[in-house]
């Protein structure tokens, strides 16, 4: 059974600051893997699709990495604003399609 | 752009009703997904479906079911509420090549 692990728990950083977040994963034979953010109280957005032939996916300020053999992926996200501050989880996609999610990281961007 | 919408933001039953809990997506996806999220625990699929009436058990199905009569509308029933079905509840959906999940608004259910 998949199992997923997301480090740090929790992030406080000052504006501006580049940042990485770290997710890892037992099972190394996924299809893909989904980033997404959460905002309290709200569902999921999804930042970031990343197919299990591809290394990297980039949107604006978001970049994240896969390197499936090892079971890790991570978020990395330049220039860090107060609007950031949410909870990022991340989530490999198995064989049924099914996702299976990290307890996520929840970052707090301080202005 | 992707939208899935969920029947209810807050919902409050009480011990023993029957609930319902609609999803709907407008984009014409195969797969949709219940998920339930609680403190500590993160997310986790209750029940998914591939297409209009399949239905596929998840992690953690006991006590609840779902209906998949059209393509868009995914419903998930708790035939008898309990204490312990207290949850935020969130529905998404994915195409059947590229599964990228979209997810709703979530339903916030309280069991009294």
């Amino acid at each position: 059974k998949q199992e997923v692990t997301q480090i740090p728990a929790a992030l406080s950083v000052p504006e501006g600051e580049n940042l990485v977040l770290n997710c890892s994963f037992t099972d190394s034979a996924i299809y893909n893997l989904q980033w997404f953010r959460q905002d309290p109280g709200k569902g999921l957005t999804s930042l970031l699709l990343i197919q299990s032939s591809q290394r990297e996916q980039t949107s604006g300020r978001l970049n994240a990495s896969l390197d499936k053999s090892s079971g890790r992926s991570t978020l990395y996200i330049a220039a860090s604003q107060p609007g950031d501050s949410a909870t990022y989880l991340c989530a490999p996609g198995g064989s049924a399609r099914q996702l299976t999610f990290g307890s996520g990281t929840q970052l707090t961007v301080l202005p | 752009d992707v939208k899935v919408t969920q029947s209810s933001r807050y919902l409050v039953k009480r011990t023993g009703e029957k609930v319902f809990l609609e999803c709907v997506q407008d984009m014409d996806h195969e797969n949709m997904f219940w998920y339930r999220q609680d403190p500590g625990l993160g997310l986790r699929l209750i029940y998914f479906s591939y297409d209009v009436k399949m239905k596929e058990k998840g992690d953690i199905p006991e006590g609840y079911s779902v209906s998949r009569e059209k393509k868009e509308r995914f419903s998930l029933i708790l035939e008898s509420a309990s204490t312990n079905q207290t949850s935020m509840y969130l529905c998404a959906s994915s195409t059947k090549g590229h599964y990228e999940q979209y997810f709703g608004p979530g339903t916030r259910l309280t069991v009294t």
